[in-house]
């Protein structure tokens, strides 16, 4: 198994669906994160989770709903999207909290919302 | 609202030359310093990181960092087309968990 893996990989949904996008992290980490990445935009943390427990929420509106059951594993429920939320949302691990910064991405999950 | 600055490119540089990428940071406080590859359609990936002031080598990267100035730099020598990609430029605190990140600066290496 690779690293972090995230499905779907691609995924079309309308303002009124209902999708979760999964991810799961074969690396023995206590950190994991959404982060989302827009077309000339920075990258932008949406939840941090260590050992199970949100640590961050950078105002992210509440059409986002993150769920941790462990430390290997995250989802990321979505609900009455906006076409703006259309987005790659990337996934990340770490090893722990110290400074080391060293993230470890998945290939991300392409959403786009009709 | 801290602020990580980046020149978006493209940035074109001859197979063999150094490409130089710039980044700005905002919070005087930031204490850790990476820089991520991201080629089109994957995902980043750290290649380098730097915590002190001064130059620090790893092959053909160097990052470079003054706090003095709020700046810090990656050097890539002997370029490579396999360098083509986005370089990210990320910023964090102490004891935190949130990176900073730029928008990227494009790397192009013509052959």
């Amino acid at each position: 198994e690779t690293g972090v893996t995230q499905t779907p990989r691609h995924l079309v949904m309308g303002m009124t669906n209902k999708k979760s996008l999964k991810c799961e992290q074969h690396l023995g980490h206590n950190a994991m994160y959404w982060y989302k990445q827009s077309a000339k935009k920075p990258l932008e943390l949406m939840f941090v989770y260590n050992f199970k427990e949100q640590t961050e929420n950078n105002s992210v509106p509440s059409r986002f709903s993150p769920e941790c059951p462990n430390s290997s594993h995250l989802f990321l429920h979505l609900h009455t999207l906006q076409p703006e939320d259309s987005a790659l949302y990337l996934c990340a691990s770490s090893q722990d909290r110290g400074n080391t910064g060293e993230l470890f991405f998945g290939e991300g999950s392409r959403l786009t919302v009709l | 609202q801290k602020e990580v600055e980046q020149n978006s490119g493209p940035l074109s540089v001859p197979e063999g030359a150094i490409a130089s990428l710039n980044c700005t940071y905002s919070d005087r406080g930031s204490q850790s310093f990476f820089w991520y590859r991201q080629y089109s359609g994957k995902s980043p990936e750290l290649i380098m990181f730097i915590y002190s002031n001064g130059d620090k080598e790893d092959g053909r990267f160097t990052a470079q960092l003054n706090k003095a100035s709020q700046y810090v730099s990656l050097l890539i020598r002997d370029s490579q087309p396999s360098d083509s990609a986005t370089y990210l430029c990320a910023v964090s605190g102490a004891g935190s968990y949130q990176l900073t990140f730029g928008k990227g600066t494009k790397l192009s290496v013509i052959p």
